[in-house]
This record gives structure tokens, sequence and C-alpha cells, in this order.
């Protein structure tokens, strides 16, 4: 069965305080690994597509990189802008669909 | 301009009503879904259509029936709602399938008493 599981839950943070997220997949054939942000109160705003492992991506202080059975969000010297619960959803095997996983809550303190 | 829009943002209502959920993009995507978000945050999938052509039902209750006009609207009807009906429902769309990157609505938050 596909699942995808996050780690930590919860992380708190100093800022400045590099950290990484992790995402860790059971997929036959995986066709996208998505990162969203999800606010309080908002839709999950997306982040970054990875297609295949050894690909990375980055935007501003996030950068995501995929293996073959999980995915990384590496957080630079975050901000307390930074905090929110980060997403880790696949798509891929017979199913036609996306699976989330539970997500990270991240809290960034100044 | 908002590109996915759901009404209304909250509904609270007694348990056995019938309510309804609308939901809009105006980015030209073929493909709209429903997903479900508990109380610990977790996103399911409900229902997937693509073009006003239904591609996926999950185990879902009959109580829930989706109804899309046209490919830029996908509505959700919940009939005799119950005390576990009570989440976040979220509205998304894409310009084709799963694989391309999915933007979502800010949510209806549904309160059963």
């Amino acid at each position: 069965e596909d699942q995808v599981t996050q780690s930590p839950e919860a992380l708190r943070l100093q800022e400045g305080e590099s950290s990484s997220l992790n995402c860790s997949y059971t997929v036959s054939g995986l066709r996208g690994l998505f990162w969203y942000r999800q606010d309080p109160g908002k839709g999950p705003e997306f982040l970054f597509t990875l297609y295949s492992a050894g690909e990375e991506k980055e935007k501003e202080r996030l950068k995501a990189t995929l293996t073959k059975k999980e995915s990384f969000l590496h957080i630079t010297a975050p901000k307390p802008e930074d905090s929110a619960t980060y997403l880790c959803a696949v798509y891929g095997g017979a199913t036609n669909k996306l699976i989330f996983g539970t997500g990270t809550l991240l809290a960034v303190q100044p | 301009d908002t590109a996915v829009s759901q009404t209304p943002k909250y509904l609270v209502t007694q348990m056995g009503n019938d309510k309804s959920i609308k939901c809009e993009q105006n980015l030209g995507h073929d493909t709209m879904y429903w997903y479900k978000q508990d109380s610990k945050k977790f996103l399911k999938i409900m229902f997937s259509y693509n073009n006003k052509e239904l591609i996926i039902n999950e185990t879902v209750p009959n109580r829930f029936s989706p109804k899309s006009p046209d490919k830029a609207h996908l509505n959700l009807h919940i009939n005799s709602l119950e005390l576990g009906d009570s989440a976040v429902y979220f509205c998304a769309s894409s310009p084709g399938n799963s694989d391309q990157p999915q933007h979502f609505g800010d949510g209806t938050r549904l309160s059963i008493l």
C-alpha cells in the first residue's frame, strides 16, 4: 500500500538554526513528490515538485532533495515567517491520486 | 485575484441537516478535487473531476455527492450531516493529472453541533 511518513511531527528552531524535515515514502513507480506549506486557516501552498532520485529544487531558504526512498526539506537560517506546517505528498503506483503525509509543524523562534 | 475560492469559509449546522460547499477556480485547470482534513491535519482525497467527469471516488459515504456544472466549478453537497463530518474541506485544482501541482483553496471549516 502506498504510504507517506513525515518526521519529526513537530520541530522548534531558533532563528538562524538550520535543520531538515524528512519525508519517507513507499510507492511503486513514483511519478512525483510534492512539498507544500500550510499556514493556520489557509490551504496548502505549493512549494516544490521532484520527479526523480537525485533531483534538487531550491527557493529562498528552502531546498528539497529526493532519493528512491525519501525526500528532505532543508531549511537554511530560518526566520520566524518560515513557521508553518510542511506537508509532503506523493503521486504514483496504481492509484491516480495524491497521498499526503501528516506534516511537520515547524516553529521558528526569534 | 483568488485562484481557487471556496464558500462558505465557516459552516456551523445541526446534525441531520443538508448543506453545500461551493468551489470555483479561475486558473483554467481541467481537474478539480475535494479533500477532507481531519483534526490531526491529515489530508485525504474524496473526489476528483476531470473536465466535468468523475475520475476518483474514494470510499466516501453516499451522503456526499459532488457536482461539476462546468470545469471551473466543483460543488460538494452533504446530506444528513453527522458529527463525524466535522472537518475542514479543501477544494483544489490542477492542469491535468495528479503528477502536476495542485492549487488549493483556503478551506471550509464544517462544524456539526
